[in-house]
This record gives structure tokens, sequence and C-alpha cells, in this order.
């Protein structure tokens, strides 16, 4: 069955650096997502895409988060300057069409010092 | 904010049990939909139910919707170790049908042997 694919599983950075995750959503799916699960919290939404643009962003998503789909097959969460309070597990979903299920990738855990 | 609680936060049953766990949320909403996440992994995607559906069965999964209550229930019967997870369900928002899941608090279930 096809997967969500999340590089890398785990990122340590020092603060004030910039980090990338990566994702690589199911081939024919069309809408795109990015959440993020501080330890023991709930799963948070940061940010929605769907043909290439930024349909919806949580007010976690500020100026230092942007997103890109620069091929069309990977999908990246980037955070400019990395705080310690974004230390968290990064999660991105995709799915076919609207109202269908989320597929979600195993996650990143950021770690940020 | 569209989602409400989950209660219990946490329960601990012996394998062969049911275990019920309960969902409240906020908003008007298209569709609920139930995840499991093992720990430190991403969510599963169990089961779907429709704002004009009361009740759907997925092999021993039993999920109920209460729209006037705002409610949803997710029943595991004849539980295994192996269903020891978190629980979460999550809203589509009515106004918003392509947009973000919304997810509660969750449930911690531990089935024990």
């Amino acid at each position: 069955e096809p997967e969500v694919t999340q590089t890398p599983s785990h990122q340590v950075t020092q603060m004030g650096q910039e980090v990338i995750l990566r994702c690589v959503p199911i081939s024919n799916h069309l809408y795109f997502y990015w959440y993020r699960q501080i330890l023991g919290q709930k799963v948070e939404f940061l940010v929605s895409f769907y043909n290439n643009e930024i349909s919806e962003k949580s007010e976690i998503f500020d100026d230092q988060f942007s997103v890109e789909r620069p091929d069309g097959s990977n999908f990246t969460l980037k955070i400019r300057s990395t705080k310690l309070e974004d230390s968290a597990m990064y999660f991105c979903a995709s799915r076919r069409q609207e109202n269908s299920p989320l597929h979600f990738g195993n996650g990143t855990r950021l770690t940020v010092t | 904010s569209q989602q409400g609680e989950e209660d219990p936060q946490a329960l601990s049953i012996q394998e062969g049990e049911n275990a019920t766990m309960n969902c409240s949320y906020k908003t008007s909403i298209n569709n609920l939909q139930w995840y499991r996440q093992n720990s430190g992994r991403g969510l599963v995607h169990l089961i779907l139910i429709r704002s004009n559906e009361r009740e759907k069965h997925s092999g021993r999964l039993r999920v109920t919707l209460d729209t006037s209550k705002k409610s949803s229930s997710l029943l595991i019967t004849a539980s295994r170790a192996a269903d020891t997870a978190s629980y979460f369900c999550a809203t589509v928002s009515f106004y918003n049908q392509g947009g973000k899941l919304i997810f509660g608090q969750g449930t911690e279930l531990s089935v024990k042997p």
C-alpha cells in the first residue's frame, strides 16, 4: 500500500538554525498538510496546501515557517530560525480528495537545543 | 475552537474487555474521523463517519455519532494487547469541507494481557 514518507526521522539543530523537513506524499494525492505534536500533547494543524498554494494556515504557522512543493513529488516544511519551543514531532499528511481520510507519515522528531 | 474534549484521557483494561472512548466537539461538522497512534509513530486512520450517519462498524470497531449532542464514541470490542495505543478523534468543519482536520486531546488506551 502506498505510504507517506518523511525524512529525516530525527533532526537535532541549534536554536536559530534553519531546518527543512521533507515529505513525499502519496503520488495521486492532491491535498497536503503539516501537523505537529509537542510531546504528550495533541496533534496541531500547521498548514494545508492545494493546487500549489497554501489554502489555510494556523496561528502557529508564522513568518518563520514556509512550505514548498518544488518538483511535484516532495513537500517540504522549512523553519527559518528555530526556537526551543519548535521542538516537536512534525507530521506530513496527504489525501486524494475532500472529505477522505488523511494518510500520515511517521513523522520527524525535531529537537532544538 | 472547533474541537472539544475526549474522555477518558487514559483507560486501562484487561484483554478481552471492551474499550469505549468518547469525543465531543463544538461546531457543525461534515464528518468525524478516528485515528490511532502507536507511541512515537504517525497516525493511522481507523474509521470515518459522516454527519448524516449515526453508526458505523469496521471489524471490532463501532463508532457512533450524535450531532444533536455534538459527540461521538469509539467502541473497541474484545480488546487485545496490540490495541494499546492513543486514539484521537478529528473533525472536518461543515463550513470548510476541503479543509483541515482538528484533533482532540486523545485517549491513551492500555490493554493488559
